[in-house]
């Protein structure tokens, strides 16, 4: 079984500033992946970045950045020079890389508010 | 332009009704999900296809029924069996057995109870 838990439910960052977003995972699983999804108000799911868990680099994409310690199963998001379309909500999810099926694992979220 | 198209927007269900909700893909992709979100809460898996006229039960899948008799489209059936069904519904497809590779998502259906 795998489990993600993002343990803020809430988080303001002033416009500019980085912000961290946390999450941590339990899995079984020898292989992998952890993905970073955006929600923004309207509701779709906007895929931001990947980290696999055999990977050597941490990922980043643009201004996001993922903070992979694989010793304590975490996989924090860092969002740089945060900008006011910033504000949604961050789902940390998980797929294991062995077995059937593509089926990720969601956590509850992280509702971000970027202010001025 | 290539995506994931869900309809209707907004639906709403009599008790004792079944809906079906759409979802149709021009990505290509062979595998497709249905999850359920509900207020504050995460994305819960409710059926996925990996391939066509086959399909699995996700964590939640009781009261509902999908088909996949076509690699583009993959409609949930919401029936009468689920109690609880106002939520927000989201589709997503993605390239079978690349576990790299994104989910790409649909806009999403908001169910109500009339």
């Amino acid at each position: 079984a795998q489990k993600i838990t993002q343990t803020q439910p809430g988080m303001f960052v002033q416009e500019k500033e980085a912000v961290t977003l946390d999450c941590t995972y339990d899995t079984s699983d020898p292989s992998y992946g952890l993905f970073w999804y955006k929600q923004p108000s309207s509701g779709e799911m906007i895929f931001l970045i990947y980290q696999g868990s055999y990977d050597q680099q941490n990922a980043t994409e643009g201004r996001y950045s993922l903070n992979f310690q694989k010793a304590r199963k975490s996989a924090n998001l860092v969002i740089s020079a945060s900008q006011l379309g910033d504000s949604a909500m961050y789902f940390c999810a998980m797929r294991g890389l062995t077995g059937g099926g593509n089926k990720l694992t969601f956590g509850t979220g992280t509702q971000l508010k970027v202010e001025l | 332009d290539g995506g994931i198209t869900q309809s209707p927007k907004y639906l709403f269900r009599k008790e004792g009704q079944n809906v079906t909700l759409s979802c149709e893909q021009n990505l290509n992709h062979d595998a497709m999900y249905w999850y359920r979100q509900d207020p504050g809460q995460g994305l819960r898996l409710i059926y996925y296809s990996q391939i066509v006229n086959d399909f699995q039960k996700g964590d939640i899948a009781e009261g509902y029924s999908v088909s996949r008799e076509k690699k583009e489209s993959f409609p949930l059936t919401v029936t009468s069996a689920q109690k609880n069904p106002t939520a927000f519904y989201l589709c997503a497809s993605s390239i079978r057995g690349s576990g790299n590779q994104p989910q790409h998502f649909g806009d999403g259906t908001r169910l109500s109870i009339l």
